[in-house]
């Protein structure tokens, strides 16, 4: 079973949309969760951590679902910036160099 | 703002070749990454650090080495190219306490092993 596991899409989503993204992961035991942003041929760059409570920052609202082992990224009112690879991302603690484990990303295009 | 850098953006190398890829962080960090990204496959973890001197194979070691003497510098190394080593190698480094798991990314080196 992957570790890690994201639908590949592509999601192509008109401007004003909303769009969800989901992932799950294998390991109960897994601490921290993350979403990271990869544009086109440039690095992957976090976007925002996943709390248990949920957290939301601005358009985007992250959620984890520790009982059914999933995350998810809901953006609402999509811009045509919004348009990457979206990474999911999970932290077993314990590990040494708590290294993490990243999911092949879901990719979103937003057109006009 | 955390900065990781890379010595190289683009690098073509041949076959049999022993190639150096240097990597960068300028905050201190404990915990240095070297992943590998191709296409269908995401980003595989090759070596980490967590220390001076101190390495963890990751999950693809295989025809890599690293170095880290120095605690912002982590060095991978490819003692003898191969053309399946082609790839996009992403250097990446965290603070190493237990609630900051965010790992920042440096700009990556595009490989080209002819």
């Amino acid at each position: 079973r992957k570790e890690v596991e994201q639908d590949p899409g592509p999601f192509n989503v008109p401007e004003g949309a909303t769009v969800a993204f989901n992932c799950t992961y294998s390991n109960s035991a897994s601490q921290s969760f993350f979403w990271y942003r990869q544009d086109c041929r440039k690095e992957p760059k976090l976007l925002m951590s996943v709390y248990s409570s949920g957290n939301e920052d601005g358009r985007f609202t992250a959620q984890l679902n520790r009982a059914s082992q999933y995350i998810s990224l809901l953006i609402r009112d999509s811009k045509l910036s919004d348009s990457a690879t979206y990474l999911c991302v999970v932290n077993l603690f314990g590990q040494a160099g708590t290294a993490l484990i990243f999911g092949k990303g879901t990719t979103l295009s937003v057109s006009s | 703002d955390v900065k990781v850098t890379q010595s190289s953006r683009y690098l073509v190398k041949r076959t049999g070749e022993k190639v150096f890829l240097e990597c960068v962080q300028d905050m201190d960090h404990e915990n240095m990454f070297w992943y590998r990204q191709d296409p269908g496959l995401g980003l595989r973890l090759i070596y980490f650090s967590y220390d001076v001197k101190m390495k963890e194979k990751g999950d693809i070691p295989e025809g890599y080495s690293v170095s880290r003497e120095k605690k912002e510098r982590f060095s991978l190394i490819l003692e003898s190219a191969s053309t399946n080593q082609t790839s996009m190698y992403l250097c990446a480094s965290s603070p190493g306490t237990a609630y900051q798991e965010t790992q920042y990314f440096g700009p990556g080196t595009r490989l080209l092993v002819l």
